[in-house]
């Protein structure tokens, strides 16, 4: 059962325009939603996150949406840079569960210069 | 500050072998979450540790185990390993299973010939 899914494998815009990466999720009592960054061979890198009780945040070039109602989250990274490049993982954990995070399987981000 | 430092970073065991990765938290943190990547699975909870104590856990075999010590650095231990078990181990620390706080470190390649 998969509980939070990021239904697109890849994505590829051009440097400078915005990225948009999504996320669904199923279950209502995630109350925390996380975005990570990942390189090959290194561990996931912590980029933004948002609370349940909160619709958006943002934090320099990227900012997170949820939309509790139809569980889902994007990431928009504006503007696109090449570093930006990797793979992009969201995750989510109920208040009962901390510490038990539960991922998406990843976007692969490319950035075109 | 250091940040998680999993050791080693590389491992090659044989079928039926056993197999113990290490993980020292960021100074303070108090919880310590293990995480296995696959190709197929994507990053799957293993489990969670905290002040020594198993406080989560995720749905993998008795074959995988695990223990916080009193400095909170923690350890896990596969049982005889088998090839599936072949995946990049990840630990991650907070303060106590914190909202956000989650800190990776670089993982352990496990290889299982």
């Amino acid at each position: 059962d998969q509980q939070v899914k990021q239904n697109s494998p890849s994505l590829s815009v051009q440097e400078g325009r915005i990225s948009i990466l999504n996320c669904d999720y199923t279950n209502s009592m995630f109350d925390y939603f996380l975005w990570y960054k990942k390189y090959p061979a290194e561990g996931p890198t912590f980029l933004i996150s948002i609370s349940s009780i909160k619709d958006k945040n943002e934090d320099g070039r990227f900012t997170v949406f949820l939309n509790k109602s139809a569980k889902h989250l994007s990431l928009h990274i504006v503007p696109s840079q090449p570093g930006d490049s990797a793979v992009y993982f969201c995750a989510a954990h109920g208040s009962s569960n901390t510490g038990k995070l539960i991922f998406g399987q990843g976007t692969t981000l490319q950035v075109k210069p | 500050k250091a940040g998680v430092t999993q050791t080693p970073r590389y491992l090659i065991k044989t079928r039926g072998q056993q197999v113990t990765l290490s993980c020292s938290p960021i100074s303070g943190h108090r919880s310590v979450s293990w995480y296995q990547q696959t190709p197929g699975q994507g990053l799957q909870f293993l489990f969670e540790y905290f002040s020594e104590t198993q406080r989560n856990k995720g749905n993998f075999p008795g074959r995988f185990s695990g223990r916080q010590f009193s400095n909170s650095r923690s350890e896990m231990n596969v049982s005889t390993l088998e090839l599936g078990d072949s995946a990049l181990y990840l630990c991650a620390s907070s303060l106590q299973g914190a909202q956000g706080g989650y800190t990776f470190g670089s993982g352990t390649r496990l290889t299982v010939v």
